[in-house]
């Protein structure tokens, strides 16, 4: 147990389904991240949030919705994902200050889009 | 927009050779971190190293920070079946801290 969870560990959905992956950290840390891990791009920077605003957007589709109610949850929203969506999603947290931001993660959620 | 490689993508050594990972970026970092990630899990933290020509080691494990600010090695002596795995390499985006970007790893694998 890293200290932060995410949930499901597996997931299989349809192109046309809506679900949700969920993040929760107990370290106290402020900033939350989601990042993508595939075989092609080893480990895609998603989205940050730093004290619950959103600090980073990089350049995800809007098939993926990020929600960040408090520092403690973060979760993702996905609707009519692709199968080349099919991935390891990590989510990581952070205590957000210069020169000592390391990142602590979870163990992932697998994704299969059908 | 910023980037940071890695290389080699994949290295087969005999237990008990040496091994070692190299990251560039095309900027200079203010910081630098690894991380290892084991078959089937998730990255973990190793080290951060801040300050320019840094050397840091963990047991076998030797960390380097170039002159430059720009690239970092990871050095492992003596390789054990313990440190299979792909080592990643992690650095902030110009001024901010809150972005991390991350190098595509190496990917290590050991024959006994």
């Amino acid at each position: 147990e890293t200290g932060v969870t995410q949930t499901p560990r597996h997931l299989v959905m349809g192109m046309t389904n809506k679900k949700s992956l969920k993040c929760e950290q107990h370290l106290g840390h402020n900033a939350m991240y989601w990042y993508k891990q595939s075989a092609k791009k080893p480990l895609e920077l998603m989205f940050v949030y730093s004290l619950e605003e959103r600090v980073e957007n990089n350049s995800v589709p809007s098939r993926f919705s990020p929600e960040c109610p408090n520092s403690s949850h973060l979760f993702l929203h996905l609707h009519t994902l692709q199968p080349e969506d099919s991935a390891l999603y990590l989510c990581a947290s952070s205590q957000d200050r210069q020169g000592a931001n390391v990142l602590t993660f979870g163990a992932g959620s697998r994704l299969t889009v059908l | 927009g910023q980037q940071v490689m890695q290389i080699p993508q994949y290295q087969h050594v005999q237990e008990g050779e040496d091994f070692t990972t190299y990251c560039n970026s095309s900027t200079t970092l203010s910081n630098i971190q690894w991380y290892k990630q084991r078959p089937g899990g998730h990255p973990v933290f190793l080290i951060q190293l801040v300050k320019s020509g840094e050397v840091k080691k963990q047991k076998r494990l030797t960390f380097q920070f170039g002159e430059a600010k720009k690239n970092s090695s990871l050095h492992i002596t003596a390789t054990q079946t313990t440190d299979v795995g792909t080592y990643f390499c992690a650095g902030p985006v110009n001024s901010s801290a809150s972005k991390i970007i991350f190098g595509s790893g190496t990917r290590l694998s050991i024959r006994p």
